[in-house]
């Protein structure tokens, strides 16, 4: 079965400092890899996917995730985060044509 | 498109009361998911339907829960009677075979 996992619950990081949001997951086959992003009290939006390709994908708003196989990771970046990116923020795992499953989240806070 | 539609927005209802959310996927859609989100379990899978059909039920709490999808654009997540552990956020998601989830703006349910 997959799961996806998001070691940190939590994550402050001061205003124009680089950010790391963790996304480890577990499947014996390929998968489709998501971010999505949760602003409050709205639903989740899609940040940026990997299907096949190149590993390194990028998100119009300065995230990207690299895919690594071996380490089965699909960590989350930015150089430098502001304000507005205070948000929650889910990795989400696909086998081909199934069920989507969804990290527990990591809450990103960006301070002044 | 209109996206994912949900209705309604919000719910006030005493405990003891049917609950009915509704749901209207992206037109071509033919994947529906249902989630539960609340602060203490996070994002929870109730159920999701494949060209109409249900697939996977298996999150669905108890026989309290059900949920329809009598045709391609439209489905419903009924809870009868409700409790007051049933608060929470319910999200409807659809997708297409190979294409990342896209969210409704969630149903707000409050029993009281």
């Amino acid at each position: 079965a997959q799961s996806v996992t998001q070691l940190d619950s939590q994550v402050p990081v001061f205003e124009e400092a680089p950010v790391e949001l963790r996304c480890n997951y577990s499947s014996s086959v390929s998968v489709y890899l998501f971010w999505y992003v949760q602003y409050p009290n709205q639903g989740l939006q899609l940040l940026l996917k990997y299907l096949s390709g190149s590993t390194l994908v990028e998100s119009i708003n300065g995230f990207e995730a690299e895919f690594n196989k071996s380490q089965t990771s699909f960590h989350l970046r930015k150089p430098s985060v502001h304000i507005s990116d205070t948000a929650e923020y889910f990795c989400a795992v696909q086998l081909y044509g199934q069920n989507f499953v969804f990290g527990p989240g990591t809450r990103l806070s960006v301070l002044p | 498109d209109a996206g994912v539609i949900q209705s309604p927005r919000h719910e006030v209802t005493e405990m003891g009361q049917e609950v009915t959310l509704r749901c209207k996927p992206i037109s071509g859609h033919n994947s529906l998911f249902w989630y539960r989100q609340t602060m203490m379990r996070g994002l929870e899978l109730l159920i999701y339907f494949n060209n109409n059909v249900p697939i996977d039920d298996s999150g669905m709490p108890e026989d309290r829960f059900s949920a329809k999808m009598p045709n391609a654009s439209f489905s419903t997540l009924k809870i009868q009677p409700s409790e007051p552990r049933d608060s929470a956020v319910y999200f409807c998601a659809s997708s297409q075979r190979g294409s990342p989830l896209h969210f409704g703006n969630g149903t707000r349910l409050t029993v009281t």
